[in-house]
């Protein structure tokens, strides 16, 4: 979805660095979520925002952070990246509407590989 | 961690109506079923949406039976563009509004 970004689209970093993953939304969506996905894998969830102040653990939170600067931005982090973090990042945007179910627009990916 | 399940991978034909089933035993009352697919190195795209019964739209269709726990996405005469990861979502409300995706069902269409 071309409202969702995520910059960059590619990186390449080496064991121990800090790296930030950031993503912006023109959506107006108050949810915003981080996914990881390994080759072969389904999607696995880091952390997930429902609104500013909101910050919650996903499945597999241990060794990254986030935050949530403003309802348009979600940002992750890798404190001291390690060769198991290499994957495909994913960030994702919904919002949830009476009478509806909630939907999830995904942005491009970042393809992370960590040396 | 309540968790949806779906077929690791089908294989179908060209011009063959292809249908994939996920079980989700832990379905709340306000809880909808949505199902995404990706193609490789890119993000998931909504399909469809569901809460009950069936719907329908122009790219496949929805079966969901009276008790809920399990839904089929139905994909009309595939092409081989079809070919990709199909993943089932449900919000399940009685899992503190933890998101998951079932581990994707695998389809790959043959010519």
């Amino acid at each position: 979805d071309a409202d969702v970004t995520q910059t960059p689209r590619n990186r390449i970093t080496k064991t121990g660095k800090r790296i930030m993953l950031e993503c912006s939304q023109t959506k107006g969506h108050d949810r915003m979520y981080w996914y990881r996905q390994d080759p072969g894998l389904g999607l696995r969830l880091i952390y997930y925002s429902f609104d500013v102040k909101d910050i919650n653990k996903g499945e597999i939170s241990d060794g990254y952070s986030v935050s949530r600067q403003a309802q348009a931005k979600f940002s992750l982090s890798l404190e001291s990246a390690i060769p198991n973090q290499t994957a495909l990042y994913f960030c994702a945007t919904s919002d949830l509407r009476p009478g509806s179910g909630e939907t999830q627009y995904f942005g491009p990916g970042t393809r992370l590989l960590v040396l | 961690l309540a968790k949806t399940t779906q077929p690791i991978s089908m294989d179908s034909y060209e011009g063959q109506e292809v249908n994939i089933t996920c079980s989700h035993n832990n379905i709340a009352t306000n809880d909808y079923i949505t199902w995404y697919q990706q193609f490789p190195s890119q993000g998931p795209r909504f399909i469809i949406q569901g809460y009950k019964t069936k719907v329908t739209n122009e790219v496949a269709s929805l079966f969901i039976p009276a008790d809920r726990k399990s839904s089929t996405l139905s994909l009309p005469r595939v092409s081989l563009s079809d070919t990709a990861v199909y993943y089932c979502l449900v919000v399940l409300s009685n899992a503190g509004n933890m998101l998951t995706f079932g581990g994707g069902t695998r389809l790959m269409v043959k010519p």
